[in-house]
């Protein structure tokens, strides 16, 4: 059983275009995270979610929009794929957040977005 | 922004041998987190540490917070080729439990 999935795998598209991510986690969990990995291995968070609610969006470009429909999914959509948004993308689960320490993330395995 | 910074940035081992990576602020954290992402994979948590100066042991891999909370190192004894992989340290403070990562150090242990 996979605790964290994301489709696609691997994703090629052009500029211009409009993609999307799906995850989806069986950990019963409340919070859900995208992150951006850049060539240099470099983790950054771009959203987080508790409970079907946006809870943090780091600075990105509103290209970006996370659709949560249920706390067992979360999405991203990016809208006129640019050149500089070719990376792994992350979703991550975890429980609910709110402490003074964080819980355990559960990753998923990351979509390797390439855009030509 | 709260930087972590870990050194080395890449480092090419035996297979037998020990080493030690480290992962530095000039800020304090509430807690640190390190994990292990695998080629292909998402990163898997090993170990949280909350209070300065605590020690971790697990199995062959020990982790250190420093006193200060302002540092941490992962020591790994008798390194084997399984131990290969990206090694990132995620710190957390000031009330948030969104964990900031350092860059990683990359080991590669070879057979």
């Amino acid at each position: 059983d996979t605790a964290v999935s994301q489709t696609p795998k691997y994703l090629v598209t052009q500029m211009g275009n409009d993609k999307s991510i799906k995850c989806e986690q069986n950990l019963g969990h409340d919070t859900m995270y995208w992150y951006k990995q850049d060539s240099k291995k470099f983790l950054k968070i771009m959203f987080s979610y508790n409970n079907k609610e946006l809870i943090i969006n780091e600075t990105v470009p509103n290209r970006f929009s996370p659709k949560s429909p249920d706390k067992a999914h979360l999405n991203l959509h990016i809208n006129s794929l640019e050149l500089g948004d070719s990376a792994v993308y992350f979703c991550a689960s975890s429980q609910l957040a709110g402490g003074a320490v964080p819980y355990e993330q559960y990753f998923g395995p990351g979509t390797r977005l390439t855009v030509t | 922004t709260q930087l972590l910074e870990q050194s080395p940035q890449f480092l090419s081992i035996q297979e037998g041998e020990n080493l030690t990576v480290y992962c530095n602020s000039s800020s304090v954290f509430s807690s640190l987190q390190w994990y292990r992402q695998e080629p292909g994979e998402g990163p898997v948590l090993l170990v949280t540490v909350v209070t300065g100066g605590e020690v971790k042991k697990l199995k062959r891999l020990t982790f250190q917070f420093g006193d200060a909370r302002k540092d941490s190192s992962l020591h790994i004894t008798a390194a084997q080729p399984g131990d290969t992989g990206l090694y990132l340290c995620a710190g957390a403070s000031g009330g948030s439990y969104i964990p900031t990562f350092g860059r990683g150090t990359s080991l590669i242990v070879h057979p």
